[in-house]
């Protein structure tokens, strides 16, 4: 059963404008949210995270919004570059060691 | 410095052969853990280190599957008869670990493994 969904597999943004991400949750026990990026034959790379008693974490062009109450987190991306393209997997933990990922989605921004 | 290396990068195998996959992790991370992607499907985690305490294997899909790590560093993760369906990218990934909390994981490129 997948705890932590992503329902688009894929998104295409054009440079400069905004992109985000959507990742789903089922456990209320998660408290530890994660982004990773991955580019193809590449392990993935932390991007940003966010825990959860906090509601938004910014770092330059990434923002990660976590809406508890709707177990749902976001990734904004502006503006968004061709660099970034990638596929984005979100990733959550609670009390446990195990860390559950998403299915993750793949951003082409166009130039 | 280096990041967590892992080998061999592509592996094809006879269904029914054992394989063996090893991870190097970042030195100093005392937490290791091994995932793995089938086409389509997210990460999934298979077994967790955690500096000399006993490993947490709940992610194991069954007991063909087993993993080593030697010393708190080297990892191997071994497959006994493989089947097809374990075809995937297996992926490893370590971190500082310990109590302070959660950890950012650094990941090796991953073990493509093909069986036939």
């Amino acid at each position: 059963d997948q705890q932590v969904k992503q329902n688009s597999p894929s998104l295409s943004v054009q440079e400069g404008r905004i992109s985000i991400l959507n990742c789903d949750y089922t456990n209320s026990m998660f408290d530890y949210f994660l982004w990773y990026k991955k580019y193809p034959a590449e392990g993935p790379t932390f991007l940003i995270s966010i825990s959860s008693i906090k509601d938004k974490n910014e770092d330059g062009r990434f923002t990660v919004f976590l809406n508890k109450s709707a177990k749902h987190l976001s990734l904004h991306i502006v503006p968004s570059q061709p660099g970034d393209s990638a596929v984005y997997f979100c990733a959550a933990s609670g009390t446990g060691n195990q860390f559950y990922f998403g299915t993750g989605t793949s951003l082409t921004v166009i130039p | 410095g280096a990041g967590v290396s892992q080998s061999p990068s592509n592996k094809v195998t006879e269904k029914g052969k054992d394989v063996e996959l090893r991870c190097d992790p970042i030195s100093g991370h005392t937490a290791l853990y091994w995932y793995r992607q089938s086409l389509g499907q997210g990460l999934e985690f298979l077994i967790y280190f955690q500096g000399n305490s006993a490993p947490d294997k709940s992610g194991l899909p069954s007991d063909r599957f087993s993993a080593e790590r030697t010393g708190g560093s080297v990892s191997t993760l071994t497959i006994q008869r493989t089947q097809q369906e374990d075809s995937a990218v297996y992926l490893c990934a370590s971190s500082l670990g310990g109590p302070s909390g959660y950890n950012e994981q650094f990941f090796g490129p991953g073990t493509r493994l093909t069986v036939l």
